[in-house]
């Protein structure tokens, strides 16, 4: 069974919109919470990440926002731009292992 | 700095056949995992490597298998193919020691069985 569960499954934006990712967890052995990246016929990347003791985390455009206590953390997507249109992955991480969401397929439209 | 580097890229098989996928991670990076990659079942873990140790295994049957050599290149190996075993197959390195996720992945090696 899916031990992160990412919702929506897809989104459209509009240029210069925010695009929202949620994920939720439930194993609280998971010590760290990347977000990944991929585009159509390449492997993920790493776009960023939190460990569960921060509540938020910014790198350019991208924000974390982490919420221990429900078990709960999303990705914002600020001035979404047609080159963000991509597949993204929120994981988890416990014993050298990633649990990976759903994903969501982002478009975004110029 | 080079990436991740997986060989081959696509290969196609028939059922019953073995495969083995090559990975080579990036320079100076000791931990190698192994993903598996299919749209119904997403992103799902095989194992990680540490100086040729396995430190996690997911939930795949033993006719998957996986070694990583003192340089740290890693293979995996599927045996006796079944179709459901056609997927996108990712390697991924990490310069860390311990566990943060932060992995950095090759392009896959995408196998067909047919």
């Amino acid at each position: 069974q899916q031990q992160v569960k990412q919702s929506p499954q897809s989104l459209i934006v509009q240029k210069g919109g925010i695009s929202i990712i949620n994920c939720a967890y439930e194993n609280t052995a998971f010590d760290y919470f990347p977000w990944y990246q991929q585009f159509p016929g390449k492997g993920p990347a790493l776009l960023i990440a939190i460990r569960p003791d921060v509540s938020e985390k910014k790198e350019g455009r991208f924000t974390i926002s982490f919420n221990k206590s429900a078990k709960q953390f999303s990705l914002h997507i600020m001035d979404s731009q047609p080159g963000d249109s991509a597949t993204y992955f929120c994981a988890a991480s416990s014993d050298y292992k990633l649990s990976f969401g759903a994903g969501t397929t982002v478009t975004v439209r110029a | 700095k080079a990436g991740v580097t997986q060989t081959p890229r696509y290969l196609i098989k028939t059922r019953g056949q073995q495969v083995t996928l090559s990975c080579s991670p990036i320079s100076g990076h000791r931990s190698v995992s192994w993903y598996q990659q299919t749209p119904g079942q997403g992103l799902q873990f095989l194992f990680e490597y540490f100086s040729e140790t396995q430190r996690n295994k997911g939930n795949f049957p033993g006719r998957f298998s996986g070694r990583q050599f003192s340089n740290s290149r890693s293979e995996m190996n599927v045996s006796t193919l079944e179709l459901g075993d056609s997927a996108l197959y990712l390697c991924a390195s990490s310069p860390k020691t311990s566990n943060t996720g932060e992995l950095f992945f090759g392009e896959g090696s995408r196998l067909t069985v047919l």
